[in-house]
Order: C-alpha cells, then structure tokens, then sequence
C-alpha cells in the first residue's frame, strides 16, 4: 500500500537535535496515527488525530511533539530525545469510525 | 499487561501447506479484529479483518476465524507460498461511545512466518 508516505525513512540524530517526521496520506483519510515499534515489542500507538483534532495520547513523553496542520498530513516533531526513544516509529491512516489502518513503510530513528 | 498476544513467536511450514497462526486476547470490549503482515523495512500491510458480529471471514487464501467465548482468533493461510514469508501481527479496537469501531488499535507481539520451498 502506497497510498501513505513518510519521511525521511533514516534518521539519526544527537539527544540535543530537533527534528521532525514527516508523514502523508493520499487515501482520502480523516483519521491519523502516530505509533512507536522498539525492538522484540508491540506495536504502540502514541497519538491519534480525527478531523485534525488530537483525540488520543496514549502518555507519550512531551520530547515528542504531534501536529496534524490538515487530514492529509502528520507531522511528530522531535527534541532532547533518548536513546531509548530509538525505534521504528509508524505514520497510518484510516476512515474515522473504521478500524482498518493503512501503514507507512516508517522511519527509523537512531539517537545517540 | 498485554490484551492482545501472540504466543507463538515463530511457525515454519512447508510450501503448499496450511499456515496457522494464533492470537489470544483479554479485553471483552475488543470487537473488531485485524491482521497485518509486515516485510523487513516496510510498514504493515493490511490483509483482512473480522467484526464479532461474524465467527469467519474469508479473502483469497486467507481465512480469518473468530472464538469470542474463548476470546481467540486465528488466520489460516492455504496454501502458503514462500511469498507469504514475513511477520504477522493481529490487533484489535475497541468500540467507541457511538457503537462503532474504531480509532485504538492494540497490536501483538507478531508471530515470524517462514514458508520453505
């Protein structure tokens, strides 16, 4: 499924760095995600966006920052990160009122 | 405490064989009900889904069962091809206050396909 974007798909950055991740839909979607993949664990979900509006935070640390400017675009940004914030962190879209996700292929944040 | 669990970590089938693998959960609120398969460096990929209203649902291959009293579902894949090799995650949402599902998706831990030729 191509139809959700993000990037950059590498990133490594320094614990006093800010950045951001950037994530888009081209399915038509009203919903957004943001979720969290460390290694040898469950998918996390960390925040949910319905019609812009931010309508979960599952206790994500405020270093990670959401923005959803539109329902096509998500962005997290990033800052005085860990080293064990590194992970692959997922960008995913859906109808709201419809539990089928749509995934980007992620971004892979090292920090060091 | 985890509601949604794959408790096998790994399965290895013969090509042209049934695949099968588990997922158990505890939440009785969980009402939908999806698998994902997910490649090395790419995101999940969707591959089908099943509303408690249902006890099977069926795509190509791919077959969805649902025990809601024993709070179990499984996907069976037949007959597996090597393509099928990747990790698989099942997750479930809850439904929300208006009745529908949707949004909160938990994940498990995935279990890791290997399909041989």
């Amino acid at each position: 499924e191509t139809g959700v974007t993000q990037t950059p798909r590498h990133l490594v950055m320094g614990m006093t760095n800010k950045k951001s991740l950037k994530c888009e839909q081209h399915l038509g979607h009203n919903a957004m995600y943001w979720y969290k993949q460390s290694a040898k664990k469950p998918l996390e979900l960390m925040f949910v966006y319905n019609f812009k509006e931010q309508t979960e935070n599952n206790s994500v640390p405020s270093r990670f920052s959401p923005e959803c400017p539109n329902s096509s675009h998500l962005f997290l940004h990033l800052h005085t990160l860990q080293p064990e914030d590194s992970a692959l962190y997922l960008c995913a879209s859906s109808q709201a009122n419809r539990g089928t996700q749509y995934f980007g292929p992620g971004t892979r944040l090292t920090v060091l | 405490d985890q509601q949604v669990k794959q408790n096998s970590p790994s399965l290895s089938v013969q090509e042209g064989r049934i695949s099968i693998l588990n997922c158990d959960y505890t939440n009785s609120m969980f009402d939908y009900f999806l698998w994902y398969k997910k490649y090395p460096a790419e995101g999940p990929t969707f591959l089908i889904s099943i509303s408690s209203i249902k006890d099977k649902n069926e795509d190509g291959r791919f077959t969805v069962f649902l025990n809601k009293s024993a709070k179990h579902l499984s996907l069976h894949i037949v007959p597996s091809q090597p393509g099928d090799s990747a990790v698989y995650f099942c997750a479930a949402s809850p439904k929300n206050a208006g009745g529908t599902s949707y949004g909160k998706l938990t994940f498990g831990q995935g279990t890791i396909l290997t399909v041989h030729p």
